[in-house]
C-alpha cells in the first residue's frame, strides 16, 4: 500500500463512546498531522508530530488525544465527543515539519457524533 | 492571527472556459503558497505551488500568480475539463521558520464544470 491511509473511513459514535482513528504513512516521512475539516470552513490544524514527538497542539479540547508510537503511525483517540465534533478528520504527512514543501493527505475519516 | 481569504466559495464554468480563484493572506512573512485539489471522497492533493521569489508559475493548463506587495495570489485553470470539478484550497505558510509546516488554508472553492 502506498501513500497515506486512514481507518476507518466512516465512524458513527455516541457522545459517551470511546473510539480511535488510525493513520499510516508509507512514504518514509518524519512529520505527521491531524486536521479537522468542517463544511465551508478552512482546514483546521489540530496536532503536529515530528519523529514521534508532538511539536504543535492548536488548543484542541482534551477529548481529542493523539498518539504517535512511531514515525509511520498516528492515532487520534476520541472520548466524550460533542455533536459539533462531527467532521472529516484528515491525516497528512511530510518529509519534515520545518522545511518541507508538500503535505500528503489521507482520504480522511468521516466522523458523525450522535 | 494569520488567515487566508479565498473567493469565490463556489464557481461554475462552461467546459472549455477558464476558471480563476483568488486568495489573499495576512502574514507578510509568508513565502510559500500551495494549491490543493480535493476530489469527492479523497484528501487534498497538491496541484501546484509557488514561492515568494517568483511571480508566476505554469504547469500545462494550470497557472498561479503571486503579488507579494498586495498579498494576493491566484489560480488560473484554462480549457477546463469535467475532471477539473473539485474543491480547491489555497494556502500560505512560512517555510524555513519554526512551525513552518503550519500551513494556513483558505476555506475552499467548489468548482463545477458544466458540459
Amino acid at each position: 500500500e502506498t501513500g497515506v491511509t486512514q481507518t476507518p473511513r466512516h465512524l458513527v459514535m455516541g457522545m459517551t463512546n470511546k473510539k480511535s482513528l488510525k493513520c499510516e504513512q508509507h512514504l518514509g516521512h518524519n512529520a505527521m498531522y491531524w486536521y479537522k475539516q468542517s463544511a465551508k470552513k478552512p482546514l483546521e490544524l489540530m496536532f503536529v508530530y515530528s519523529l514521534e514527538e508532538r511539536v504543535e497542539n492548536n488548543s484542541v479540547p482534551s477529548r481529542f488525544s493523539p498518539e504517535c508510537p512511531n514515525s509511520s503511525h498516528l492515532f487520534l483517540h476520541l472520548h466524550t465527543l460533542q455533536p459539533e465534533d462531527s467532521a472529516l478528520y484528515l491525516c497528512a504527512s511530510s518529509q519534515d515539519w520545518t522545511t518541507t514543501n508538500e503535505q500528503f493527505f489521507g482520504p480522511g475519516t468521516r466522523l458523525t457524533v450522535l | 492571527g494569520e488567515n487566508v481569504e479565498q473567493h469565490p466559495s463556489t464557481l461554475s464554468v462552461q467546459e472549455g472556459d477558464s476558471a480563476v480563484i483568488k486568495c489573499t493572506y495576512s502574514d507578510s512573512a509568508s513565502n510559500y503558497f500551495p494549491w490543493y485539489k480535493q476530489e469527492l471522497g479523497k484528501g487534498p492533493q497538491l496541484i501546484i505551488d509557488i514561492r515568494s521569489n517568483v511571480g508566476e508559475k505554469k504547469d500545462q493548463r494550470i497557472a498561479v500568480t503571486l503579488n507579494k506587495t498586495a498579498k494576493h495570489f491566484s489560480l488560473h485553470i484554462t480549457e477546463t475539463q469535467p475532471e477539473d470539478s473539485a474543491v480547491y484550497f489555497c494556502a500560505a505558510s512560512r517555510q524555513g521558520y519554526s512551525s513552518a509546516s503550519k500551513i494556513i488554508f483558505g476555506s475552499g472553492t467548489r468548482l463545477s464544470i458544466r458540459p
